[in-house]
């Protein structure tokens, strides 16, 4: 099982403010999922980054891939109350693997 | 936009109950899969499906369970007797490709509850 550890577990700011969360592991992985999860929802795919050191950017929302592909980060510039929300990475090992790994998610609170 | 639908949300049984689970994924993609989550825990990989067959299963995907795709649009996941820790949400969700290339889409997942 290839473990994906994210931190913090929860994270509380104000309006305004920036955060940033984070997605580690010993492993590689082929690519790297961030998704979101409302309550009782499923996860919702934000964004698939594939190659090291690749940088996507989602409105308010910035992703990296780190270099030796085992980490990441997402980034939120001004969070905003509606940003609130569980975010879950979730990796693939290889183009022939079925399966993704998850991270145990940030829970996200944004106070107005 | 396309999207995966699962079907019930929210199901209670007694233990030792059969279940089936129903989703319908995207209807162009090409690969499946149910996840599940307990209360309070990761999202965790069941099984995938290609082309007809299991591609992939976990340690948690035993002789209990079962998935089928018996018409061109549905695709069921079959607990044969459930126990009390199946209790979890289970996700269908469906990808174009596979693993590290394809992007999965998840329904809204179905509540299991067993008493």
């Amino acid at each position: 099982t290839q473990l994906l550890e994210q931190s913090p577990q929860f994270l509380s700011i104000q309006e305004g403010e920036n955060l940033t969360v984070y997605c580690n592991s010993s492993s590689v992985f082929s690519s790297l999922q961030w998704y979101r999860q409302e309550p009782g929802e499923g996860p919702v795919l934000l964004v698939t980054v594939v190659t090291g050191g690749e940088v996507k950017k989602l409105k308010r929302l910035t992703f990296q891939f780190g270099d030796a592909r085992k980490d990441s980060s997402l980034h939120i510039t001004a969070a905003q109350p509606g940003d609130t929300g569980l975010y879950l990475c979730a990796g693939g090992i290889s183009s022939n693997d079925y399966k993704l790994s998850f991270g145990a998610g940030t829970t996200v609170t944004v106070r107005a | 936009e396309p999207e995966v639908t699962q079907t019930p949300s929210h199901q209670v049984t007694q233990m030792g109950q059969e279940v089936i689970l129903r989703c319908v994924p995207i209807s162009n993609h090409l690969y499946f899969y149910w996840y599940r989550q307990i209360l309070g825990q990761k999202v965790e990989f069941l099984v995938s499906f290609y082309n007809n067959e299991i591609s992939e299963k976990s340690e948690i995907f035993d002789d209990q369970f079962s998935v089928e795709r018996p018409d061109g649009s549905n695709f069921t996941l079959k607990i044969r007797s459930t126990k009390l820790e199946d209790s979890a949400m289970y996700f269908c969700a469906s990808s174009e490709g596979t693993g590290g290339a394809g992007e999965l889409f998840f329904g809204e997942g179905s509540r299991l509850t067993v008493l």
